[in-house]
């Protein structure tokens, strides 16, 4: 069965401080989708990026990156120079076929 | 252009009623998926639809869960009678040609409160 372990249950930082949630996974199959996802404060639940399991470049978009290494089944996302407004639950969910499992979030606080 | 919409966005009914919350997904996504959200529980899949069938329906807790989608562009959830327990944030979400290869686009999310 599929599994996701975000072990950090909440992270406080202050702004402009880089922050890295880390993102463990378990699968059998070896074609499978690794995504993060953010939930602010309003509670709606925002895509931020997909990455499928045969390419395992990095990415970056702004001052968000993503990390993502089979050899050790993390897809760890770092926040560099962080701001109150990325204040949120993140999300990182696997899915190997139609579905999507999520792991247990990890709660974010940036303080001013 | 729109997104998922879900509705109603809060509800608030009496242990043993019939509660329904409805979806409607992104015009053009041919999947549809239900989740129910709690802190004890974190984000769990309930059902999803591809081309309006049912393909898992493995993680509706119990009978009296339900789930319809009588065309493309709408869907059902219904619990009957409702408990207590199913106080939670349920979460509606779509995706094109299935999440496994899209991403969901999640809707608002729709807040029970079943007293």
């Amino acid at each position: 069965a599929q599994k996701v372990t975000q072990a950090q249950t909440e992270i406080s930082v202050v702004e402009k401080e880089d922050v890295t949630l880390d993102c463990v996974y378990e699968t059998r199959d070896t074609t499978y989708y690794l995504f993060w996802y953010k939930q602010p404060p309003s509670g709606e639940l925002v895509f931020l990026i997909r990455r499928n399991s045969f390419d395992e470049q990095n990415e970056i978009s702004g001052r968000y990156s993503w990390n993502f290494q089979k050899s050790t089944s993390s897809f760890n996302f770092t926040i560099t120079a962080s701001q109150v407004v990325d204040s949120a639950v993140y999300f990182c969910a696997l899915s190997e076929a139609e579905d999507m499992r999520f792991g247990a979030g990890t709660r974010l606080t940036v303080k001013p | 252009d729109a997104g998922v919409i879900q509705s109603p966005r809060h509800e608030v009914t009496e242990m043993g009623q019939e509660v329904t919350l409805r979806c409607k997904p992104i015009s053009g996504h041919n999947s549809l998926f239900w989740y129910r959200q709690t802190m004890m529980r974190g984000l769990e899949l309930l059902i999803y639809f591809n081309n309006n069938v049912p393909i898992d329906d493995s993680g509706m807790p119990e009978d009296r869960f339900s789930a319809k989608m009588p065309n493309a562009s709408f869907s059902t959830l219904k619990i009957q009678p409702s408990e207590p327990r199913d106080s939670a944030v349920y979460f509606c979400a779509s995706s094109h040609r299935g999440g496994g290869t899209n991403e969901q686009f999640f809707g608002p999310g729709t807040r029970l409160t079943v007293l």
